[in-house]
């Protein structure tokens, strides 16, 4: 098992929707958790940090579930400037930080 | 407070050259990342550094890549003998030392290294 799985899309939606992001992380002692972005040929940029009470960010919520190891990103109203790749971030203790593979989002007009 | 720089952005060389890439961290960050993106792939850790030390570098492949992170000046990933599978992006990224406020990683801009 990967240390970080995520929903493997593409996702293509239209300008308005809601669209949500999964992962999942495979060490129960991961201590912090990030969702980035990366646009074509840029490099990743941190979105937000995912705190165990969740948080939302304008239209950006995210969510941790420890127990179930367990990580979402839910982006309302969708715009054309969110298409990009969605990285799930996990750091073990002692900055040791697993990269997911990504999921690509297209927002269509 | 100038965020993470690398140099050169882009990068050509003939197979069997060396290929030497800069990584500057953001002030006050003495953690520093590299990864390696190929083409429609996800980013691939390579090594984690800190000032004079190799912490991890599990993701290094055994044989003619290299880094380091200086006490002064920038860290460095070298490839010698470069092959045409070397073709990737190769992102740094630093963070600041543990307990220091977030542990954020905050990334470089790339550089983009193409072997002939």
């Amino acid at each position: 098992r990967k240390e970080v799985e995520q929903d493997p899309g593409p996702f293509n939606v239209p300008e308005g929707a809601t669209v949500a992001f999964n992962c999942t992380y495979s060490n129960s002692a991961s201590q912090s958790f990030f969702w980035y972005r990366q646009d074509c040929r840029k490099e990743p940029k941190l979105l937000m940090s995912v705190y165990s009470s969740g948080n939302e960010d304008g239209r950006f919520t995210a969510q941790l579930n420890r127990a179930s190891q367990y990580i979402s990103l839910l982006i309302r109203d969708s715009k054309l400037s969110d298409s990009a790749t969605y990285l799930c971030v996990v750091n073990g203790y002692g900055q040791n930080f697993v990269f997911g593979p990504g999921t690509r989002l297209s927002v269509l007009p | 407070n100038a965020g993470v720089m690398q140099n050169p952005r882009h990068l050509v060389r003939r197979r069997g050259q060396e290929a030497r890439l800069r990584c500057s961290p953001m002030k006050g960050h003495s953690h520093v990342y590299w990864y390696r993106q190929l083409p429609e792939e996800g980013l691939k850790f390579m090594v984690y550094l800190q000032k004079e030390n190799i912490i991890d570098e599990s993701g290094m492949p055994k044989e003619r890549f290299s880094a380091e992170f200086p006490k002064e000046g920038p860290s460095i990933l070298r490839i010698q003998q470069v092959v045409r599978g070397d073709s990737a992006a190769y992102f740094c990224a630093s963070s600041p030392p543990a307990g220091v406020g977030t542990d954020t990683q905050y990334f470089g801009p790339g550089t983009r290294l193409t072997v002939l």
